[in-house]
């Protein structure tokens, strides 16, 4: 079975840091273009970044309001994804999500369609 | 980009259909398509019922349907069922790295009256 588990969320106060992991189970994680994604209290979801697999350059991609904050990074060995979060502002707090896409044979939906979630954890900066 | 655009909330009686829309701009919606709905019950991990606009994932019931015609995309449920109280939100690919490479609604709270 496909599994993904955050751990790590936690309440921390402006400016702080946190990080947050993303245990993977269930497929071949060094394959995958991980993702993040929140949801702020009554809010629709966000996306917030991306990693893409070794095989596909490994690079990160961020979204605006968190780009220079947050780093996301992902050790294959562990089949684990993190995400670093620096200079936490209030804005920042949310129920974090790790997800990724899927492939039908050669067709792949790292970026446009998330098949998988975890349960997600929480972010309060205040 | 701005979220994409969606009603705060829908409602039917079982057994009809409804309609919920997702309105984005030219430069995602009406670009790609590329549009994803997620159903997501309260506490839940969200899930995934359309992708590239009107594809099923193995699993998903054939009464959840999609659709696109310019900027909006439309998510029709038919034969409404009490499980189908959920929030539901659209999302579509953008192709931005410098903004946001994927652009979510800001969701639809369906009641099953």
């Amino acid at each position: 079975e496909v599994q993904l588990v955050e751990s790590g969320g936690a309440l921390v106060n402006p400016g702080g840091s946190l990080r947050l992991s993303c245990a993977a189970s269930g497929f071949t994680f060094s394959n995958a273009w991980m993702t993040w994604v929140r949801q702020a209290p009554g809010k629709g979801l966000e996306w917030v970044g991306r990693i893409k697999s070794k095989s596909g350059g490994g690079t990160t991609d961020y979204a605006a309001p968190v780009k220079g904050r947050f780093t996301i990074s992902r050790d294959d060995s562990e089949d684990t994804v993190y995400l670093q979060m620096n200079s936490l502002k209030t804005e920042d707090t949310a129920v974090y999500y790790c997800t990724i896409g899927f492939c039908i044979g050669t067709s792949c939906h790292w970026d446009d369609a998330f098949d998988v979630w975890g349960q997600g954890t929480m972010v309060t900066v205040s | 980009q701005s979220a994409l655009t969606q009603p705060a909330s829908v409602s039917g009686s079982p057994g009809q259909s409804i309609t919920i829309s997702c309105t984005g701009t030219s430069s995602d919606v009406g670009r790609y398509n590329y549009v994803s709905w997620y159903q997501l019950h309260p506490g839940k991990a969200p899930k995934l019922i359309i992708y590239e606009v009107s594809n099923r994932p193995s699993g998903v019931s054939n009464r959840f349907s999609g659709s696109k015609s310019g900027n909006t995309a439309s998510l029709t449920i038919s034969g409404l069922q009490a499980e189908d109280e959920a929030d539901y939100f659209c999302s579509s690919y953008t192709g931005s790295t410098s903004l946001v490479l994927v652009v979510f609604g800001g969701g639809t709270k369906l009641t099953v009256l």
